[in-house]
């Protein structure tokens, strides 16, 4: 069965610093990755995936993540946050074609 | 990338009424899939919709509840039943794609 830890549930930072927000899965499969995020009263918005290939991948915003196979992880990073970032974030991970498995979300809280 | 639609994108109701919720994808999907996120929570996967078959739901879900059509390969429908404060939430669909893309979802809020 395929799972998702969201280590932290809140982050706070201040603008202009780096933020990195967890994600550790487990599955015995091939799997896909995901980041998701969903600003107040809205939607969800795909920021990256990995699928294949490279293990560094770059999404909108500025945000990238890195699958990490052998620690089974797939933190997000942004060099230098922005209000305009403050949202919920969430993990998912799939399989070829199958349901998404969510993690518990983290909330990214960035000050002045 | 796939285009989702639902209607409505927003509902308020009464207690012990129903409500149909459409998911219309833009191009052919085996299965599609329906979520709900219930306010402060992450999204968890209430069932999935196979043409020509009973959906498959997970678990705490039943098909009473939450009957499900899937008429053909681009469309569903979820309907809550019998609603309750409870099931005040934002349900969204999705289909079989490798990229997993979510339409704006339907905030549903139960008086």
């Amino acid at each position: 069965a395929q799972s998702v830890t969201q280590l932290d549930s809140q982050v706070p930072v201040f603008e202009e610093a780096p933020v990195e927000l967890r994600c550790n899965y487990s599955s015995s499969v091939s799997v896909y990755l995901f980041w998701y995020v969903q600003y107040p009263n809205q939607g969800l918005q795909l920021l990256l995936k990995y699928l294949s290939g490279s293990t560094l991948v770059k999404g909108i915003n500025g945000f990238e993540a890195e699958f990490n196979k052998s620690q089974t992880s797939f933190h997000l990073r942004k060099p230098s946050v922005h209000i305009s970032d403050t949202a919920e974030y969430f993990c998912a991970v799939s399989g070829i074609k199958e349901r998404l498995i969510f993690g518990t979300g983290t909330r990214l809280q960035v000050f002045p | 990338s796939a285009v989702i639609s639902q209607k409505p994108s927003r509902d308020i109701c009464q207690r012990g009424t129903s409500l149909t919720i459409q998911c219309q994808v833009d191009s052919q999907v085996t299965m599609m899939f329906w979520y709900r996120q219930q306010p402060g929570q992450s999204l968890t996967l209430i069932a999935t919709a196979n043409q020509g078959s009973e959906a498959t739901y997970e678990s705490g879900f039943v098909i009473d509840k939450f009957p499900i059509s899937r008429p053909n390969l681009t469309f569903s429908t979820l309907t809550v039943s019998n609603m309750s404060p409870e099931d005040s939430s934002i349900y969204l669909c999705s289909g079989d794609y490798n990229e997993q893309f979510f339409g704006p979802g339907t905030r549903l809020t139960v008086l």
